[in-house]
């Protein structure tokens, strides 16, 4: 079975800082590994994806993400924050051998202070 | 594209009523996922179809819940009847392929009293 886990249930940064949002994943194959952003009242937006290759993957707003097998660990980051990014973002999986079926993490709220 | 579209985008409605939501998909998405959202239980997969037919419905709370997707263009999400407990953001989603992200509607606010 598929889990995900963001340990941390909010995360404060000061604007212009680095950010990190830690996820850890479990699937019984080989991963399918995604962020999505959600803002108040309006459904999740796609950032980024690792299917296969480079371990760091680049999307959306300047955002990236390391894929870390070992660790089985997908940390979102942002080398400066901006207070436009806080929001609450998801961290989800998918086995590549499973089907369409993903399962997202419980969320982490970023808050950016200015 | 306009997206994924989901009406209505708030529901309020009286327990026990029959409530239905609806969603047209991105057109060229072949998978159409349903997602409940709350507090506590965070993002929820109901159901999920793949050209039209549904994969997993493991995630439906219980017979009161039902899913259809006639058409690759539309699906409906059905309670009957309604229970305060039911009360949550619901959310459609597509996608094109299976190494793709969702891309997912702005959502139908539920409030069953």
């Amino acid at each position: 079975a598929q889990s995900v886990a963001q340990p941390e249930d909010q995360v404060n940064v000061a604007e212009g800082n680095p950010l990190t949002v830690k996820c850890t994943y479990s699937v019984s194959g080989n991963p399918y590994l995604f962020w999505y952003v959600q803002y108040p009242n309006r459904g999740l937006q796609f950032l980024l994806k690792y299917i296969t290759g480079d371990n760091l993957v680049k999307g959306s707003y300047g955002f990236e993400a390391e894929f870390n097998k070992s660790q089985t660990s997908f940390h979102l980051k942002k080398p400066s924050a901006l207070v436009s990014d806080s929001a609450l973002y998801f961290c989800a999986v998918r086995d590549a051998g499973g089907g369409f079926k993903t399962i997202f993490g419980a969320g982490t709220r970023l808050f950016v202070k200015a | 594209d306009a997206g994924v579209i989901q009406s209505p985008r708030h529901e309020v409605t009286e327990m026990g009523q029959e409530v239905t939501l609806r969603c047209k998909p991105i057109s060229g998405h072949n998978s159409l996922f349903w997602y409940r959202q709350t507090m506590m239980r965070g993002l929820e997969l109901l159901i999920y179809f793949n050209n039209n037919v549904p994969i997993d419905d493991s995630g439906m709370p219980e017979d009161r819940f039902s899913a259809k997707m006639p058409n690759a263009s539309f699906s409906t999400l059905k309670i009957q009847p309604s229970e305060p407990r039911d009360s949550a953001v619901y959310f459609c989603a597509s996608s094109q392929t299976d190494n793709y992200g969702y891309t997912f509607g702005s959502g139908t606010r539920l409030t069953v009293v």
